[in-house]
């Protein structure tokens, strides 16, 4: 059974840097194909797609942050960490964690955390 | 970066119609495209890949058909657990991955 659990802060301040962790079980990030992603979500608002780590530690980030994430992955832990610098009150998201298991071109979210709310505010 | 359109962006409708929404790619995408159902406070749910495949488990009255920039969801016969907001999502560009904006279907 495939899950995914988001943990960090509820609230952090507006300059500060935050880090979230995805606890996953029931797969193996050192699996040929498999992938952790971070998307979040402004309250009201849609999905955007923020960073992947891969099998092989590859990391991807979105264009418009990718001066503000980093990525990273603790396999011993089956942990995926996302830290986000320099935080701002447009931050404020559910962030969620997703996993794609990568097959023939094929890159869809098919497991999902049950998110977390982080609100950017002094 | 490719970006995703949906119509409409809300409807309201009723328990056993037949629904379908429409996303839109701003360039070819193939067939590299996902649906997903969320709910309120819940995690998307993925529902179809590969623009037509069905996710396992997703009950077989969702249907996804189309390729290269136009592309639907429908619904063939509304349920009440089927009012929730659909996102549709492209992979062509990974893993520069973007969502379309969403659209709410409500009970009339």
């Amino acid at each position: 059974q495939v899950t995914l659990r988001e943990s960090g802060p509820a609230l952090v301040k507006p300059t500060q840097t935050l880090t979230l962790t995805c606890t996953f079980s029931g797969f193996s990030l050192s699996t040929s194909g498999m992938c952790v992603s971070w998307v979040r979500q402004p309250p009201g608002k849609a999905l955007e797609w923020l960073a992947l780590i891969d099998w092989d530690d590859d990391k991807y980030y979105s264009t418009s942050l990718k001066t503000r994430l980093t990525i990273s992955k603790d396999t011993s832990k089956n942990q995926v960490v996302l830290t986000m610098t320099n935080m701002d009150p447009v931050d404020t998201a559910t962030y969620y964690c997703a996993r794609i298991l990568a097959a023939a071109g094929e890159y869809y979210f098919d497991y999902w955390g049950q998110g977390t709310l982080v609100t950017v505010s002094s | 970066a490719i970006r995703m359109t949906q119509s409409p962006s809300s409807f309201s409708a009723s328990t056993g119609d037949r629904v379908t929404i429409t996303c839109r790619a701003s360039q070819g995408i193939s067939s590299y495209l996902a649906w997903y159902q969320q709910k309120p406070g819940k995690a998307p749910k993925l529902l179809i890949y590969a623009a037509s495949t069905l996710q396992s488990g997703v009950p077989s009255r969702f249907s996804g058909s189309g390729s290269g920039t136009d592309f639907t969801l429908t619904i063939s016969c509304l349920q009440s657990e089927d009012f929730a907001t659909y996102y549709c999502q492209q992979y062509y560009s990974y893993p520069l991955f973007t969502f379309g904006p969403g659209t709410k279907v409500d009970i009339k």
